[in-house]
């Protein structure tokens, strides 16, 4: 099993660029998530998929778009990427939601948007 | 305002000390984790407690919860070096969200 995997591992972006990135897990979890990680910040949840169908907002959610494509996979659009943005993505996925006990982390996406 | 105060949130000890990171919430929750994250890597699930003083242990490191303080503590018992990473502690608010800490970064010198 691969887990959560994540692609691509890094990019670069201009300001105004769009792009998306990809997550898929294999352990048939109902439940996904985006994760946005900052220097001397906790994770901060952009967008979550409860399951198939469905997505949510989190805390952070501006400026993104996310599609749950099918159970495996959810992806995440930056339409017009800023400076801002400028991160480490995390895709996480769960059983069902955060009954389940743990979450699982893909490897993450660096975004340097310049 | 919904916070998760994790402190230290930066650690330098030698090896076989003992030392403890806090992590306070400001919001009642019946979940709290404790994450590791290896520098440059993704995180990696340690612990979920889930009551009042719930205390689990793996290896040289133990946690604990105490809901009525508001309080998880993570304990390092004779600290290796293999123990150096960010460990991170959340708090779940809703069956989809978490309030994560800031991380402690704890460097473990031989």
């Amino acid at each position: 099993n691969a887990g959560v995997t994540q692609t691509p591992k890094f990019q670069v972006l201009k300001t105004g660029q769009s792009m998306t990135l990809q997550c898929a897990q294999d352990m048939n979890h109902n439940s996904m998530y985006w994760y946005r990680q900052d220097p001397g910040m906790g994770l901060r949840l952009i967008y979550y998929s409860a399951s198939e169908g469905t997505t949510d907002k989190g805390e952070v959610p501006n400026g993104y778009n996310v599609s749950r494509l099918n159970k495996r996979e959810f992806s995440l659009r930056l339409e017009s990427a800023a400076p801002s943005q400028t991160s480490v993505y995390f895709c996480a996925s769960s059983d069902v939601g955060l009954a389940s006990e743990t979450q699982y982390f893909g490897p993450g996406t660096r975004l340097l948007v310049l | 305002e919904l916070k998760v105060e994790q402190n230290p949130l930066f650690l330098s000890m030698q090896e076989g000390k003992n030392y403890t990171i806090y992590c306070n919430y400001s919001t009642t929750s019946d979940r709290l984790y404790w994450y590791r994250q290896d520098p440059g890597k993704s995180l990696e699930s340690l612990f979920v407690l889930l009551s009042n003083g719930a205390v689990k242990q793996e290896g040289r490191l133990m946690a604990s919860l105490d809901t009525k303080a508001r309080l998880s503590t993570l304990h390092i018992t004779a600290a290796v070096h293999d123990l150096s990473a960010t460990y991170f502690c959340a708090v779940r608010i809703s069956n989809y969200q978490l309030i994560w800490g800031a991380g402690t970064k704890l460097i473990i010198k031989p």
